[in-house]
């Protein structure tokens, strides 16, 4: 059973534009919500994280919206730039325990 | 702060050989470490989870003899592809935990594994 649900599986947006990147999960126990950058050939990198006790979490450009009733986060980067091309990932899991991924989301910005 | 590294950053062998992958954490402690295999335009699937000092604990479907995973130190884990096969060909990438976060995951650069 797939933990943690990504969407779209690939997004094009023009410089400047909006993207926006959906994950849910199941496990009602999971406290952690991160989100990574992976360019190719390269490892993940921490982009932004969240906890359940807030709703949203705003870092420059990057801004998790959390809702925890829907079992949804969302990443939205606002002013996209050619260099946010990239592979993102979401994530859930607990303190202390393993993280859940999902598919990834490829995104690509048009100049 | 907060840096892993991993070396080789890419290693081409032939089939039956053994090969190892070190993961290290540069500027902190790294309670557990965590071992992901990644295949092309695909997700990361975590290998195993060691602690320092403990046998590693693997996932269901990963063969613990032929992914030998040692974590000696708070700084050093190594991962041993045992008889390498073409099979075997990916991506692995480590991550480091540190004792002062107990979620944060920090990953580190990756290494391409060629089986020939």
């Amino acid at each position: 059973q797939q933990q943690v649900k990504q969407s779209p599986q690939s997004l094009i947006v023009q410089k400047g534009g909006i993207s926006i990147i959906n994950c849910a999960y199941e496990n009602t126990a999971f406290d952690y919500f991160p989100w990574y950058q992976q360019f190719p050939g390269k490892g993940p990198a921490l982009l932004i994280a969240i906890r359940p006790d807030v709703s949203e979490k705003k870092e420059g450009r990057f801004t998790i919206s959390f809702n925890k009733s829907a079992k949804q986060f969302s990443l939205h980067i606002m002013d996209s730039q050619p260099g946010d091309s990239a592979t993102y990932f979401c994530a859930a899991g607990r303190t202390l325990g393993r993280l859940y991924f999902g598919r990834g989301t490829q995104l690509t910005v048009w100049p | 702060g907060a840096v892993v590294s991993q070396h080789p950053s890419r290693v081409i062998c032939k089939s039956g050989t053994s090969v190892k992958i070190e993961c290290r954490s540069l500027d902190f402690q790294a309670t557990t470490m965590f071992w992901y295999r990644q295949f092309p335009k695909q997700s990361l699937m975590l290998m195993a989870t060691s602690n320092e000092g403990s046998k590693a604990t693997y996932e269901q479907g990963v063969e613990k003899d032929k992914f030998l995973i040692n974590h000696a130190s708070l700084t050093l884990s190594t991962l041993t592809v045992t008889s390498a096969h073409p099979e075997d060909s990916s991506f692995y990438i480590c991550s480091a935990r540190g004792w002062d976060s107990q979620e944060t995951q920090y990953f580190g650069p990756g290494t391409r594994l060629l089986v020939l």
